[in-house]
């Protein structure tokens, strides 16, 4: 079986600035998906980035990117110059290679406050 | 399209009762899956469709709990005989076929379900 661990609970950052979310994972699979989804408070969840395992290349999106070490089984993401609006619980999450790897194992989140 | 629709979005019920939710996905989306969130923890799988079929189980879905998804569109997750263990976030999230970039699930905005 898969887990994911998140071992920040909580942390928070000044406006402007960068902070790094921490997620490690153990799975024997070979090929797999990995995810950071948001959460606003009250409202559902969305993606912020999806790496595929075999692709050796940092995701990106934006503001949003990752650093995945495959050996290490790590997937952490930056965010740069952070906005009030990044204010919201992230979870990383492991999906399989099939079905888009959509059937997910999420970690228990980071409550991320961006402070102004 | 307005996304993923949940409905009831919060539900309150006596020990014992049965309960019905219903998730309407997106119209393309063929696969569609259900998750639980219980306060401050990451969502726990629990079934996946992909069109009318049931092709995964969690061992979270005990004898209590059955999913439907009859003509491959919207579809149900009922509890009988609820439990106050069962009180948690329902959610939904829908994705379409293929891997490749855009198959990501998109979330719903959840049933809470308070068992008194």
């Amino acid at each position: 079986a898969q887990t994911v661990t998140q071992s920040q609970p909580e942390m928070s950052v000044q406006e402007a600035e960068t902070v790094t979310l921490s997620c490690t994972y153990d799975t024997s699979e070979s090929n797999y998906y990995l995810f950071w989804y948001k959460q606003p408070p009250s409202r559902q969840m969305i993606l912020v980035i999806r790496q595929e395992a075999y692709k050796q290349q940092n995701a990106t999106e934006n503001r949003f990117s990752v650093n995945f070490q495959k050996a290490a089984k790590s997937f952490s993401l930056k965010i740069s110059d952070s906005q009030l609006g990044d204010t919201a619980m992230y979870f990383c999450a492991w999906g399989p290679s099939y079905n888009a790897g959509n059937m997910l194992t999420f970690g228990g989140g980071t409550r991320l406050m961006v402070k102004p | 399209d307005t996304g993923v629709s949940q409905d009831p979005r919060h539900k309150i019920t006596k020990r014992g009762q049965n309960v019905t939710f219903r998730c309407d996905p997106i119209s393309e989306h063929n696969r569609l899956y259900w998750y639980r969130q219980t306060l401050g923890q990451g969502p726990e799988f629990l079934t996946y469709f992909q069109n009318e079929a049931q092709l995964e189980k969690s061992r979270l879905l005990s004898d209590r709990f059955s999913a439907e998804r009859p003509k491959g569109s919207f579809s149900t997750l009922e509890i009988q005989r609820t439990e106050q263990g069962d009180s948690a976030m329902y959610l939904c999230a829908s994705s379409g076929p293929g891997t490749g970039v855009g198959t990501e699930a998109f979330f719903g905005q959840g049933t809470r379900l308070t068992v008194v």
